[in-house]
This record gives C-alpha cells, structure tokens and sequence, in this order.
C-alpha cells in the first residue's frame, strides 16, 4: 500500500522565493496534518484538515505561510516569501478517524526538507 | 509547559541491556498514547499505541499511567538497530496530537 506521499524530497531556495511543498496522503485517511521540524523546536503541528477542512492552524507561523486541501488526496504548504528561519524538515501525515473506539495514529511521509539560503 | 515532555537524553547501552524511558502529558484530557521512533533523517515510525493495561510487543512493552500522568517504554535486549530517537505522543480531542522532543537511544556494540 503507497503511503504519505511528499514532494518535492529536498527544496533548496533563495530567501524571498514562493515555495510549494505537496503531500498525497493515505487513501482513504479523512485527516491530515503538516509538520515542521527542527532540531531546537522539535516536532510542531502547523496545521490540520479534517475532510478537506482546516480545523486548527494555530500553529502556522505567520501570514507567509498557507495551506490548502482542494480534495480528499491533495494538500499544498506554501510559504511566501520564505526566509532562512524557514529552513526545517516539513511533513505531512495522515490518519482515518472514523471508526470505533481504537484510536487510530498518524502515518507521515517522507518529509521535505527545506534550506532556505 | 509542554503538553508533553520527555528526557532527550542520550542514552547509551550496551547490546543486550535494557533500558526504559518514561514521559509525562500534562493535560489530563489526553485519551490515547503512542510511541513513534524516528531515525535519523527519517520521518517517525509507529513504533506501538499505548493502552491503559499496558502492553508488549516482542521486546518492547509500554506501559500508562494515568494517575501520574506518565507513559513508559521498556526495550529489553537491545540491538543495534534500536538506535534512535523515540518520540512520545499524548492525543486528545478527535485530531489534537502532541509530540515530545524525543529521547535519542544509542546502543553500542
């Protein structure tokens, strides 16, 4: 079974460039979440979709940074302008919550890992 | 405070020995627990869920505390390739996942 799918792998940009990182997530996971990670902050949820819908983006950083989930199998992070503080590895995950009581976990992807220069 | 916190360590072992790493959640809402590892450079693995009688997977067992808010992870005769970093998850709410920093393990030859 193909899972959380991520692209691109690695992104190196100048600072002030739009960046686009994409996420395929599990089919038939109705939730997803991004991620970014860094050595200092750890792992910190930016934002998540339940059905297509952003439920909680407390974490997104600033106005620089937007998702979006057009449909059930496609999500896009975009941070424009970035900027060197922006370098981390970013990653998408998915879950299904539907479903009785078990609690299903997160499966991420590969991760995409950023250097802004 | 942090939802969840963990030792980042390290801790090194030798092969064969056991080691255990505990974590505590703050917030007594928090439902379900699971442990992830993460290698280096690597997106985090399912490593197990948690549940409230404690469970085992080979040489792995995880246990939870609710009273004291804590959860723990047990690995008995390490192997090399236990060498990571384990992250300790707290869910609560239908999609609200908090993720410790992780407890980097090292076992050595």
């Amino acid at each position: 079974d193909a899972g959380v799918i991520q692209s691109p792998r690695h992104e190196v940009t100048e600072m002030g460039q739009e960046v686009t990182l994409r996420c395929k997530p599990i089919s038939g996971h109705n939730s997803l979440f991004w991620y970014r990670q860094t050595m200092m902050r750890g792992l910190e949820l930016l934002i998540y979709f339940n059905n297509n819908v952003p439920i909680d983006d407390s974490g997104m950083p600033e106005d620089r940074f937007s998702a979006k989930m057009p449909n059930a199998s496609f999500s896009t992070l975009k941070i424009q302008p970035s900027e060197p503080r922006d370098s981390a590895v970013y990653f998408c995950a998915s879950r299904s919550n539907r479903g009785p009581l078990v609690s299903q976990p997160q499966h991420f992807g590969d991760g995409t890992r950023l250097s802004i220069l | 405070r942090k939802e969840v916190e963990q030792d980042p360590g390290p801790f090194n072992v030798p092969e064969g020995a056991t080691v255990a790493f505990n974590c505590t959640y703050s917030n007594s809402a928090s439902q379900s627990f699971f442990w992830y590892r993460q290698d280096c450079r690597k997106e985090p693995k399912l490593l197990m869920s948690v549940y409230s009688s404690g469970n085992e997977d080979g040489r792995f067992t995880a246990q939870l505390n609710r009273a004291s808010q804590y959860i723990s992870l047990l690995i008995r005769d390490s192997k090399l390739s236990d060498s990571a970093t384990y992250l300790c998850v707290a869910k609560r709410g239908s999609n609200q996942f908090y993720f410790g920093t992780g407890t980097s393990l090292t076992v050595i030859p």
